[in-house]
């Protein structure tokens, strides 16, 4: 079955500490990439996207991710996190045709100490 | 703010009983998915409508039902609950098949 990996469940980082979280997905075809982020008590919301053209995209609020076709990845990055950082991040697969099905992975938490 | 809203915001039931839980999406928003969010857990799909009509399910039994609205509004109904049941339902809407979901800040279900 088609699935997402996101390998950390929890992450404790300091202020400016860089971050990295990992996401793998089980599916050869053609695939939409996307993270997501939901801050205490707000919706979710769309950090970025990946659907074609350049493997590194950047979204909001300084994240950027890098598609690896070859390794199944797409993995979240930032180079120096804020308190307001602090979030639950997850990642998403959306695969082509005409269906807005999205697979999520079980989520990372991400807690950022002042 | 996304422009998509549910309600309630929160529903106590028992098992047994039946539920529905409401999403207006933003206007011209013509395909809603609805997910399930289980505590711990990332959302999972239980199906899309386009246009009022279901086209897409996920592993979700038939007593999950839905229906889509002319005036981009929509309703998840849950029939005979059952504890497991008990999770965070969120909406997502979209125009088409456009890259972009906008999701709804869900209803949280607590079946006892």
């Amino acid at each position: 079955a088609q699935s997402v990996s996101q390998h950390n469940h929890h992450v404790i980082l300091s202020e400016a500490a860089s971050l990295e979280l990992g996401c793998n997905y089980s599916y050869g075809g053609t695939v939409n990439l996307f993270w997501y982020v939901q801050y205490p008590g707000q919706h979710l919301q769309l950090l970025l996207k990946y659907f074609s053209g350049d493997p590194l995209v950047k979204g909001i609020k300084g994240f950027e991710a890098e598609f690896i076709k070859s390794k199944f990845s797409f993995n979240l990055r930032k180079p120096s996190v804020q308190w307001s950082d602090t979030a639950e991040y997850f990642c998403a697969v959306k695969h082509g045709g005409a269906t807005n099905k999205l697979i999520f992975g079980t989520g990372t938490l991400l807690a950022v100490q002042p | 703010e996304t422009g998509v809203t549910q309600s309630p915001t929160h529903l106590i039931k028992t098992r047994g009983q039946q539920v529905t839980l409401r999403c207006s999406s933003q206007s011209g928003h013509n395909t809603v998915s609805w997910y399930q969010q289980a505590l711990g857990q990332g959302p999972q799909f239980i199906f899309q409508y386009y246009r009022e009509e279901e086209n897409g399910r996920g592993n979700f039994p038939p007593r999950f039902s839905g229906l889509q609205f002319p005036n981009y509004s929509s309703e998840l109904n849950v029939n005979a609950l059952e504890l497991d049941d008990s999770a965070l339902y969120l909406c997502a809407s979209t125009v088409d098949y456009q890259e972009t979901q906008y999701f709804g800040p869900g209803t949280r279900l607590l079946v006892l």
